[in-house]
């Protein structure tokens, strides 16, 4: 089993439309979550952090289950510049020790 | 945008001739990493660096050391490329360790390396 696992997608959606990921991971020590945004070619910026009691950014919701083990990203109203690969990315122990899911892609069309 | 330059950007070698990446940059952050992204995978950790002169392994450093004589500086060099190296290889750098949003890693914009 993976450490981090994503849906590959594609998530094809209209402009407009609500969309959620969800991504798992399988080690229960791990700290601290982060979504990060990846277009064609370019380099993974982080989206932002995932705190436990679910945090906010504009269209952006991030919400945290540690019980379940897994972090989920909404994105409301998308535009078509959401358009990307959304990567899920986890935090174990007290370093910088990060693992990267696979990615998610979002598709979104007019 | 972090102050991260990676060189050069794009790159096709043959098989078992040596390979250098330079990443540079200006932010005089302590922690410097590489990393290298494959279909199929997940960003993977190949080495990183926590200060000059100190460095240490990731989980895919097979094949690959890396070189840190100036806190600018990082260089990844692939000692005799092979096909299974072909890869986008990211540079990053954080402040710190753990888990402050202030050591948030940046990546730079990646290095196309074809081995044939």
């Amino acid at each position: 089993r993976k450490e981090v696992e994503q849906d590959p997608g594609p998530f094809n959606v209209p402009e407009g439309a609500t969309v959620a990921f969800n991504c798992t991971y399988s080690n229960s020590a791990s700290q601290s979550f982060f979504w990060y945004r990846q277009d064609c070619r370019k380099e993974p910026k982080l989206l932002m952090s995932v705190y436990s009691s679910g945090n906010e950014d504009g269209r952006f919701t991030a919400q945290l289950n540690r019980a379940s083990q897994y972090i989920s990203l909404l994105i409301r109203d998308s535009k078509l510049s959401d358009s990307a690969t959304y990567l899920c990315v986890v935090k174990t122990g007290g370093g910088n020790k990060l693992t990267f899911g696979t990615g998610t892609q979002l598709k979104v069309e007019l | 945008d972090a102050g991260i330059t990676q060189s050069p950007r794009h790159k096709v070698t043959e098989t078992g001739t040596p390979v250098t990446l330079r990443c540079h940059q200006t932010e005089n952050h302590r922690y410097m990493y590489w990393y290298r992204q494959d279909p199929g995978h997940g960003l993977r950790l190949i080495h990183y660096s926590y200060g000059v002169k100190d460095t240490d392994k990731g989980e895919v450093s097979d094949g690959y050391s890396v070189s840190r004589s100036k806190t600018e500086d990082f260089l990844l060099t692939l000692e005799s490329a092979t096909s299974s190296q072909t890869s986008v290889y990211f540079c990053a750098i954080s402040e710190g360790q753990g888990i402050s949003p202030g050591n948030t890693i940046y990546f730079g914009e990646g290095s196309w390396l074809t081995v044939v």
